[in-house]
């Protein structure tokens, strides 16, 4: 089993839909969770990140954690076509990051 | 802004070439990493560096190593590239006491 499952999609929106992206994860020593947007042919650059349980906002993104359930969220609100994009969750124990296989996000004009 | 760079964006090598990757940043940070990145399979950690002339074994180390000569400079070696280590590869770097790491464009390795 993976420390981190996250649904690969791919997803497809119209523009202005919200867009929910998901992860759980099996290793209760993660306290810090990151998500990533990775444009096509480019690095994951970061986008959100948080330690705590709750909802932490930064404009039209959300980021949500249930430490409990192990289950961390992104919404993205008013979805653009600039946000077509995969989506990696991130996570933090020790000493180095465990990663989703990422979500591909396609928001349509 | 956090600068990571990585020396090619596409390479071509032939199976058994020694392939040299470089990756270079310009914040000081202590900890670097080499990372590939696979289809279906996320982003695996291939070894990391906290600190000049240090390294440690990541989730995928086998078939690579990797040299820190220097605190800006991180590079992976292909000791004899084969065909599965076709991939992209990421390099990443982040401050000793940093949860977050800054990816470079990575580079695209395709072994003939």
């Amino acid at each position: 089993q993976k420390e981190v499952e996250q649904d690969p999609g791919p997803l497809s929106v119209p523009e202005g839909a919200i867009v929910s992206l998901n992860c759980t994860y099996s290793n209760s020593a993660f306290q810090y969770f990151m998500w990533y947007r990775q444009y096509s042919r480019k690095g994951p650059e970061l986008l959100m990140y948080t330690y705590s349980s709750g909802n932490k906002e930064d404009g039209r993104f959300t980021a949500q954690v249930d430490k409990s359930s192990k289950y961390i969220s992104l919404f993205i609100r008013d979805s653009q076509p600039s946000d077509s994009a995969t989506y990696l969750c991130a996570m933090k124990g020790d000493y180095k990051l465990s990663f989703g296989a990422g979500t591909t996000v396609t928001v349509r004009a | 802004d956090v600068k990571v760079t990585q020396s090619s964006r596409y390479l071509v090598k032939r199976t058994g070439e020694k392939v040299f990757l470089e990756c270079v940043q310009d914040m000081d940070h202590e900890n670097m990493f080499w990372y590939r990145q696979d289809p279906g399979l996320g982003l695996r950690l291939i070894y990391f560096s906290y600190d000049v002339k240090m390294k440690e074994k990541g989730d995928i180390p086998e078939g690579y190593s990797v040299s820190r000569e220097k605190k800006e400079r991180f590079s992976l070696i292909l000791e004899s590239a084969s065909t599965n280590q076709t991939s992209m590869y990421l390099c990443a770097s982040s401050s000793g006491g940093q949860e977050t790491q800054y990816f470079g464009p990575g580079t695209r390795l395709l072994v003939l």
